[in-house]
């Protein structure tokens, strides 16, 4: 069975750039999480999906941040612009509603 | 919002010894998930076990719901078992109850 597929797996981009980061779910799955790990804050949620809607976006720190759920398949997380402290692992990880979550392997991204 | 404490934060041992990692969290939970994170970052479920006892070859995870707190055990550690591991827990109602808080953390050094 495959897991949930994020890519790319490592970004490096300049200050200023837009940096769009995808995910797609197991499938079945009905909801989808964008988390993000730095040293300072640890993992925090940044959006949750249910059935492709946006349900809470709180955790998603500017208006710089963006998530769209399309369809089923396929979520993007875009920041634009993007800044030396958006440096951070983003992982994306999904579940049947309030049911076990299952995370991708992350993304990388580093901002110069 | 929650607070979930994981203790020790740092824990070294000797390929073969036993050892016990605890999460204690600050309110009535209606999810718990243990993951290990391993030294390539990727984050491995171990547990979803918000009540009860369940065991799973060398590991087995314990949580007591109405007294705050969930136990890992890893018994007769390998190296491969270093990395960190993580307890979350999902809580409050309506909405938010998917949401995952996780703790800062045991970082497991197992030595050969």
């Amino acid at each position: 069975d495959a897991g949930v597929i994020q890519s790319p797996r490592h970004e490096v981009t300049e200050m200023g750039q837009e940096v769009t980061l995808r995910c797609k779910p197991i499938s079945g799955h009905n909801s989808l999480f964008w988390y993000r790990q730095t040293m300072m804050r640890g993992l925090e949620l940044l959006i949750y999906f249910n059935n492709n809607v946006p349900i809470d976006d709180s955790g998603m720190p500017e208006d710089r941040f963006s998530a769209k759920m399309p369809n089923a398949s396929f979520s993007t997380l875009k920041i634009q612009p993007s800044e030396p402290r958006d440096s951070a692992v983003y992982f994306c990880a999904s579940s049947l509603t309030r049911g076990e979550q299952y995370f991708g392997p992350g993304t990388r991204l580093t901002v110069t | 919002g929650i607070q979930v404490e994981q203790s020790p934060p740092d824990l070294i041992l000797q390929e073969g010894a036993n050892s016990t990692l605890r999460c204690n969290f600050s309110d009535s939970v209606n999810n718990l998930q243990w993951f290990h994170q391993n030294p390539w970052g990727q984050l491995i479920n171990l547990f979803y076990i918000p009540s009860g006892t369940k065991q799973n070859g060398r590991l087995s995870a314990t949580t007591v719901a109405t007294e705050r707190y969930s136990l890992l055990y890893i018994s007769s550690s390998q190296t491969t078992d270093s990395g960190v591991y993580f307890c979350a827990v999902a809580w409050g109602s309506g909405g938010s109850n998917y949401k995952l808080t996780f703790g800062k953390g045991t970082l497991l050094t197992v030595n050969p």
